[in-house]
């Protein structure tokens, strides 16, 4: 069974840090692709940032480009986002989530973790 | 980027009773690559519908997706209680991916 578990959230003041982690199981990590997800409170899903299976290819949104910095480590089927100089506006309950597959048509999220919170404070 | 604009807002619906969900584009998505999620309280989004008509693993028949190019449609053909809930469209057809704000099905 696919598990996606996230860890790492927390209040921080503007300004601050943090490190999110996502340890995977259940399935061949180091086959997939695998991305960030968040949701502000009472608003939509927005995709933050993603990175492919062998951490060549890597994307971010505009809103955390310069900010954010995605990573994985194959070896402990983990994923992680680093975020620096974070913003009231990156408060959000942030996702892992595994892509389908490796074809244009399987570019969509098949499983999802429960999400890690982080809130910033001004 | 491809903006969706997902209505209504909200649906007010009775057990047994059919919903009819529509996500627009604010340009034509690629290949129709259009997926649908569903999200409880509290709970990770569950993947539904991608391709904007193949049901997703284990989704039951119910459910279905509809359209092409900007207009897409879920449809769910009898509410079950488990139902009620939000729902997301993504299209992953340009870079970025993007969401719709959602529609939350209520119970009436």
């Amino acid at each position: 069974e696919v598990e996606l578990v996230e860890s790492g959230g927390g209040l921080v003041q503007s300004g601050r840090s943090l490190r999110l982690s996502c340890a995977a199981s259940g399935f061949t990590f180091d086959d997939y692709s695998m991305h960030w997800v968040r949701q502000a409170p009472g608003k939509g899903l927005e995709w933050v940032s993603g990175i492919s299976w062998n951490s060549v290819s890597i994307g971010y949104a505009d809103s955390v480009k310069g900010r954010f910095t995605i990573s994985r480590d194959n070896a402990k089927n983990s994923l992680y986002l680093q975020m620096n100089s974070l913003r009231v506006e990156d408060t959000a309950l942030y996702y892992c989530a595994k892509r389908r597959g490796t074809a244009a048509a399987e570019n969509f999220f098949d499983y999802w973790g429960q999400g890690t919170l982080v809130t910033v404070s001004s | 980027e491809i903006v969706l604009t997902q209505s209504p807002g909200t649906l007010s619906l009775s057990p047994g009773e059919r919903a009819t969900l529509s996500c627009r584009a604010s340009q034509s998505v690629y290949s129709n690559y259009l997926a649908w999620y569903q999200q409880k309280p509290g709970q990770a989004p569950r993947l539904l519908i991608y391709g904007a008509s193949s049901r997703a693993t284990g989704i039951p028949d119910r459910f279905s997706g509809s359209g092409s190019g900007t207009d897409f449609t879920l449809t769910i053909s009898r509410l079950e209680p488990e139902d009620f809930a939000v729902y997301h469209c993504q299209q992953y057809g340009s870079s970025p991916r993007t969401f719709g704000q959602g529609t939350k099905v209520e119970i009436k």
